[in-house]
């Protein structure tokens, strides 16, 4: 069946780190693939997504790049802000539902 | 523009009761989802609405469940017999769905739930 696996967390960074969140799916045919971002005490919001393989999305200063050949769709950046603080979930959409993976806390310090 | 509203924001309930929570999409957008959230992990998808009809309930965990849609904009989601299982946020999507067979956009928009806790 269609699901999602993503790194586990909590992680915990300083400001200048580079993080790399690992996704991975399984899929019957070609998922749309997305993050979603949920923010301490505020709905889940769409942080980007990818609708084909190669294409790249991206949003304040995140990327992910679906990788069809090792069906993967890892969220990237570069330097992070202790707003950036939140719960990352690596999600695709397959017969319109979508599937999530379990959430990544991530947690900034100043 | 207003976004995806759910109410009530919070509902404390005694295992047996019935509960009903509401939402209200985004105005003009025929697809509505409902998914429930449990503490620690991802939302799971519960049913899916185009305008009034179920397209696809499959994610319903049992019969204590029910979703309606009449009108093809708010929906409720109705919980016989509660149980202290039950206690999640519910949250509640909706996107542009369908028009004349071709897909405006899979992006689904959601609201801030409601956090069920059953006693």
């Amino acid at each position: 069946g269609n699901s999602v696996t993503q790194m586990e967390g909590p992680v915990t960074l300083s400001e200048e780190a580079f993080l790399t969140i690992n996704c991975t799916y399984t899929a019957t045919g070609y998922p749309s693939l997305f993050w979603y971002v949920q923010y301490p005490g505020e709905g889940l919001q769409l942080l980007l997504k990818a609708t084909k393989a190669d294409d790249k999305g991206s949003n304040k200063g995140f990327e992910a790049t679906y990788r069809k050949e090792t069906t993967s769709f890892h969220l990237e950046k570069g330097s992070f802000q202790v707003s950036d603080s939140a719960v990352y979930f690596c999600a695709l959409n397959r017969d319109d539902k979508i599937i999530f993976g379990k959430g990544t806390r991530l947690h900034i310090l100043p | 523009g207003a976004g995806v509203s759910q109410t009530p924001s919070n509902k404390v309930t005694e295992k047996g009761k019935y509960v009903e929570l509401r939402c209200d999409p985004i105005s003009g957008h025929t697809a509505l989802y409902w998914y429930r959230q449990s503490l620690g992990q991802g939302p799971e998808f519960l049913i899916y609405f185009q305008g009034t009809g179920a397209a696809d309930d499959s994610g319903l965990p049992n019969d204590r469940f029910f979703a309606v849609r009449p009108e093809g904009s708010v929906s409720t989601l109705k919980i016989q017999r509660t149980e202290r299982g039950d206690s999640a946020v519910y949250l509640c999507a909706s996107s542009h769905g369908l028009a004349g067979g071709i897909a405006f956009t899979d992006t689904q928009y959601f609201g801030p739930g409601t956090r069920l806790t059953v006693l």
